[in-house]
């Protein structure tokens, strides 16, 4: 099996960086997701790091480290569009996902 | 371009009554996915389809039953519903089974069992 962690809550003001963890005990790991959601909607894709190092797409980077079972999702630049949950997801086999439980981040003026 | 959707939007029903959640997909996706989310949970596998007349069991299959008869389809099923099923359930498609290729999610299906 597979499980995740990450912080439930961050905080953060607007033009800010916010740097969101995720450690993982997995068996059989392809790589590591990250995931946005708004006020409940539907999941929508951020990134994916199958190999270690920083992933960057525009404002939000993704880095992965296989021997310490690590990930971190960093968001630069802080919108108010930007409060919304994240989730970080282990990649395994048949493209199945195991997300973590979600980390809130509120973005305040 | 609508994607994955999920109909109903939103249901109750009442203990022991039966109901079927629809997904569908119009991206020619592959693999196809039902996931339920509760509250402080996240989101958890319920089952998934790796192509067309193909289901196989994820993190929390009991209780439910899926079909795939068409690609573009992928139903899940509740033959007896129980309270310990109020759970807010998506749906989900990727084109492939490659890690990288991300999965996308409908809006939902907001179910309430009294």
């Amino acid at each position: 099996g597979q499980s995740l962690e990450q912080p439930s809550e961050v905080t953060a003001v607007e033009g800010a960086i916010v740097q969101i963890n995720c450690t993982y005990q997995t068996s059989g790991f392809y790589g590591l997701s990250w995931y946005q959601q708004h006020d409940g909607g539907a999941p929508t894709f951020l990134s994916y790091n199958a190999l270690d190092g920083l992933e960057e797409t525009g404002r939000f980077s993704s880095f992965l480290s296989r021997s310490d079972s690590y990930g971190y999702l960093l968001l630069q630049e802080l919108q108010m569009k930007d409060s919304a949950s994240y989730f970080c997801a282990a990649n395994s086999g048949y493209s199945t996902l195991t997300f973590g439980k979600g980390t809130m981040l509120l973005v305040s003026p | 371009n609508a994607g994955v959707t999920q109909t109903p939007k939103f249901r109750v029903l009442k203990t022991g009554q039966s109901m079927t959640l629809l997904c569908a997909q119009d991206m020619n996706h592959e693999y196809m996915y039902w996931y339920r989310q509760d509250p402080g949970m996240g989101l958890r596998l319920i089952h998934y389809s790796v192509g067309e007349g193909t289901t196989a069991k994820g993190e929390v299959p009991d209780g439910y039953n899926v079909s795939r008869l068409k690609k573009q389809n992928f139903l899940l099923g509740l033959e007896s519903a129980a309270p310990s099923q109020t759970s807010v359930y998506f749906c989900a498609s990727s084109y492939s089974a490659d890690s990288n290729q991300p999965q996308h999610f409908g809006d939902g299906t907001r179910l309430s069992i009294l």
